[in-house]
């Protein structure tokens, strides 16, 4: 099994809504991410996950809040959020090495209204 | 930032034809990756050079690596309309802490029947 999966694949919500958006893998990968990635640019890095502990944040509002709760699952928590957070949001997981390829999962397309 | 700069940035070429896509990048770097996304989808990786290497091969695929200039090549040879999509490099600093994968802007294939 080589795949990440994310659940929703789309999602659309209110400024005072909570959410949650879910990601799995069963690759035995220590490491995964969230990315945050808007039309026609590049991801952008938000949060790190290694053996289950929160390693890197990149200066993301507190409106997001990452969860890792086994080795399988990560979770990114919703809440509060504004327009111009509406974007696709990527989950993707390594080996414990930067120097290894990150697989990703096909991703949340995220609205706020 | 050590993100990669992708040039160009939209390439339309006919069926059959080669494709080339350049990379530029900053400091130093453990590797170098090649990603493959299809429009509102996840990212694929194609391929991974390392910075003792200089040239990668991978099917189709074919990457070179100038550490000296600072700059990457992805050449698709014969290319097909499932190509199209969007084609990412990827750096990670020498020395990085885990994760901190940083993605260039990306050039937008088209491959024409």
């Amino acid at each position: 099994d080589t795949e990440v999966t994310q659940t929703p694949k789309h999602l659309v919500m209110g400024m005072t809504n909570k959410k949650s958006l879910k990601c799995e893998q069963h690759m035995g990968h220590r490491a995964m991410y969230w990315y945050k990635q808007k039309a026609k640019k590049p991801p952008e890095l938000m949060f790190v996950y290694s053996y289950e502990k929160l390693s890197i944040n990149e200066s993301v509002p507190s409106r997001f809040s990452p969860e890792c709760p086994n080795s399988s699952l990560l979770n990114l928590h919703l809440h509060a959020l504004q327009p111009e957070d509406s974007a696709l949001y990527l989950c993707a997981s390594s080996q414990l090495d930067t120097r290894e390829k990150l697989f990703f999962g096909s991703g949340t397309q995220l609205s706020v209204l | 930032s050590q993100q990669g700069e992708e040039d160009p940035q939209a390439l339309s070429i006919q069926e059959g034809e080669n494709a080339t896509m350049n990379c530029s990048y900053k400091t130093s770097i453990n590797n170098l990756q090649w990603y493959r996304q299809n429009s509102g989808r996840g990212l694929v990786h194609l391929i991974l050079i390392r910075s003792n290497e200089r040239e990668k091969h991978s099917g189709r695929l074919r990457v070179t690596l100038d550490t000296s200039k600072k700059s990457s090549s992805l050449l698709i040879t014969a290319s097909r309309a499932a190509d199209t999509a969007s084609y990412f490099c990827a750096t990670g600093d020498r020395g990085s802490t885990l994760g901190r994968l940083y993605f260039g802007r990306g050039t937008q294939l088209t491959v024409w029947p």
